[in-house]
């Protein structure tokens, strides 16, 4: 089994608001990882968690908090997002060692208005 | 900064012919190699990853690798109109596990 989920599968939210995003796998993985991925562009990677720990942030803004509560589980909590920010959002999940080939959730389609 | 560059294409071909895909990187210590394919509007699904020198088949499809000359290929046999994607590159840097994507090529199978 090569899945990994994400909820919801698209969402539209204000500038104020705050939402979060969630991400599940069971294939035992110890890293999982969050990417934006804009029309026509490859994924872009937003954070990395090895171990449940945050090992790689690409600087990305404040008003995305991502959270590991546990090997399953990542969250992307969202707050007083741009329109810019609208993107289809990516998990991903894989081994820590061997070939730590990545598989990919649907994706989470976002729209800022 | 590390690269990986691919022809952005589209490269079309007709049904039933090899279509070949190739990418190229410049980070030396690279081991591990993967071969994505997009769907518009879908996400990256992982067709083939190699991180030996030489070829890995699995069905209809053959990655190649060679070190020596920092160039990854992807082989599709007998094309079918399915095929029709956007075909990402993504190479594993030396140390940790983050992924450099090329800009992906887009095939077009014809029938």
């Amino acid at each position: 089994d090569t899945e990994v989920t994400q909820t919801p599968k698209h969402l539209v939210m204000g500038m104020t608001n705050k939402k979060s995003l969630k991400c599940e796998q069971h294939m035992g993985h110890r890293a999982m990882y969050w990417y934006k991925q804009k029309a026509k562009k490859p994924p872009e990677l937003m954070f990395v968690y090895s171990y449940e720990k945050l090992s790689i942030n690409e600087s990305v803004p404040s008003r995305f908090s991502p959270e590991c509560p546990n090997s399953s589980l990542l969250n992307l909590h969202l707050h007083a997002l741009q329109p810019e920010d609208s993107a289809l959002y990516l998990c991903a999940s894989s081994p820590i060692g061997g070939s730590y080939e990545q598989y990919f959730g649907p994706g989470t389609r976002l729209t800022v208005t | 900064q590390k690269e990986v560059e691919q022809n952005s294409g589209p490269l079309s071909v007709p049904e039933g012919a090899i279509a070949s895909l190739n990418c190229t990187y410049s980070d030396r210590g690279s081991q591990s190699f993967f071969w994505y394919r997009q769907y518009s509007g879908k996400s990256p699904e992982l067709i083939m990853f190699i991180y030996s020198n030489g070829d890995k088949e699995d069905g209809r499809f053959t990655a190649q690798l060679n070190k020596a000359s920092q160039y990854v290929s992807l082989l599709i046999r007998d094309s079918q109109p399915s095929d029709s994607a956007t075909y990402l590159c993504a190479v594993k840097e030396e140390y940790g596990n983050k992924l450099v994507f090329g800009a992906g090529t887009i095939l077009r199978v014809k029938s």
